[in-house]
């Protein structure tokens, strides 16, 4: 079976351009998750996604965006790129359990996006 | 404030021995913990959970403990063997509309032949 699979692997942006980077969840998972995680660190949450409509968002500013397609892949997009945006970027699925249970997260291998 | 930490940043064991990594949580209305486990180059790996109503849960050579009291989680590690090298990360859980995950900033664990 396969996983949740990311693109692209790698990614390498100047200063001030835009970047969109994909995912596609597992079959069956209709919730999406993205979260960042720079070198070092834990990962941190940034959207969460379910029947294309946003449920979640973390503390990250409005250059931040995404949206679910209906066959629940995803997209992130990141606009005028810091130098501190450089990190991995995660995607995560799950089957949502509508709030009465936990269900497991599995992620992608991710995105590695360096800034210069 | 929602934090999930980490006491050691990192673990070194000999192989065969039992490892322990611990995890402080500060976040009482949090309904999950998870231990995840990072390869490099590679997303994270759910390994086991712990729902909070509980207070110990084993799994394949994993043990998660978890003491509500000290907020305190532990992931145990039976038997180590090389190829459980990785970062663990905890991560707890609240069972709202965004089903968000908040980790702790890692434990790196390095196994001795």
């Amino acid at each position: 079976d396969a996983g949740v699979t990311q693109s692209p692997t790698h990614l390498i942006k100047t200063r001030g351009q835009h970047v969109t980077l994909r995912c596609s969840p597992i079959s069956g998972h209709k919730s999406v998750s993205w979260y960042q995680q720079v070198l070092g660190q834990g990962p941190q949450f940034i959207f969460q996604y379910y029947e294309k409509e946003e449920r979640g968002r973390g503390n990250f500013p409005d250059r931040f965006s995404a949206r679910q397609f209906p066959n629940y892949s995803s997209e992130l997009n990141v606009n005028a790129l810091l130098l501190g945006d450089s990190a991995l970027y995660l995607c995560a699925s799950r089957i949502p359990s509508g709030g009465s249970s936990y269900n497991e997260q599995f992620f992608g291998p991710g995105t590695r996006l360096t800034v210069l | 404030g929602e934090s999930v930490g980490l006491h050691l940043p990192t673990l070194s064991v000999q192989e065969g021995d039992n490892s322990i990594i611990n995890c402080a949580y500060s976040n009482s209305a949090s309904d999950y913990f998870i231990w995840y486990k990072q390869e490099s180059g590679k997303g994270p790996q759910f390994i086991i959970d712990i729902r909070s109503n509980m207070d110990k849960r084993q799994g394949q050579r994993v043990t998660v403990l978890l003491n509500k009291t000290v907020k305190h989680l532990s992931l145990q590690i039976a038997a180590t063997q090389p190829g459980d090298s990785a970062v663990y990360f905890c991560a707890e859980n609240l069972l709202d509309s965004s089903y968000k995950l908040i980790f702790g900033s890692g434990t790196r664990l390095l196994v001795r032949p």
